[in-house]
């Protein structure tokens, strides 16, 4: 029974390459939350997606940033550009539905640092 | 805008101590709260708590809200060395679209030592 999945563990970009961060749900899961995690401070929301839709982007950052999740794949979060700001822990959850009143379950994360 | 505040932000104890950890909030339309471990991976679900009053508990570990004086608190018994981590405590908004939607704490970092 295989959790949320989250690869590659770590990625090391330069300033002004791209990041793609990729995230299996678990099994049965259509919903999908990205997660980040600043050095020193609390998990941040960024975006909740459906397969095929975006249904909440109000934590992610206006510029540069932009997630997917298709209806074949995995979810991508993608980073354009990045800079040593952006270096963090992003993490991604699933659940099985929309208010189902399911905990979220967390992948490993995605360790990011830019260089 | 929906706010978490932990307390304390870290605590170090030994084997065998009781420790109490806080978390108080404010969230618009509350619909659950919930606690986590995180040790340097992913965070662990522990406990998601929608009526105040009702304990929660598994093996050493309990938890309860109030949801009148909007707070939490996660108790840890015998502690044991493998309770180090940082624990963290979310709350769910129950508006529009947020489902999943957890506002995060910014963590107690609880070390054990032997």
């Amino acid at each position: 029974n295989a959790g949320v999945m989250q690869n590659p563990r770590h990625l090391v970009r330069r300033r002004g390459q791209e990041a793609r961060l990729r995230c299996s749900p678990m099994k049965g899961h259509s919903h999908v939350y990205w997660y980040r995690q600043l050095p020193e401070e609390g998990l941040k929301f960024m975006v909740y997606l459906q397969k095929e839709n975006i249904i909440d982007e109000s934590g992610m950052p206006k510029e540069r940033f932009s997630a997917e999740f298709p209806k074949e794949g995995p979810s991508i979060l993608r980073i354009q550009q990045v800079v040593r700001g952006d270096s963090a822990a992003y993490f991604c959850a699933s659940s099985p539905s929309m208010g189902g009143g399911s905990p979220l379950h967390f992948g490993n994360g995605t360790r990011l640092t830019v260089t | 805008e929906d706010k978490v505040v932990q307390s304390p932000l870290s605590l170090v104890v030994h084997e065998g101590d009781t420790v109490t950890l806080n978390c108080s909030y404010e969230v618009t339309n509350f619909r659950s709260l919930l606690w986590y471990k995180q040790e340097k991976k992913a965070p662990t679900f522990l406990f998601m708590l929608t009526s105040s009053g009702i304990e929660k508990k598994s093996g050493r570990l309990s938890s309860i809200l109030d949801k009148k004086e909007l707070f939490s608190i996660l108790n840890i018994t015998a502690t044991q060395t493998g309770d180090s981590a940082v624990y963290l405590c979310a709350v769910e908004d129950a508006g529009g679209t947020s489902y999943g939607k957890l506002t995060f704490g910014q963590g107690t970092i609880l070390t054990v030592h032997p």
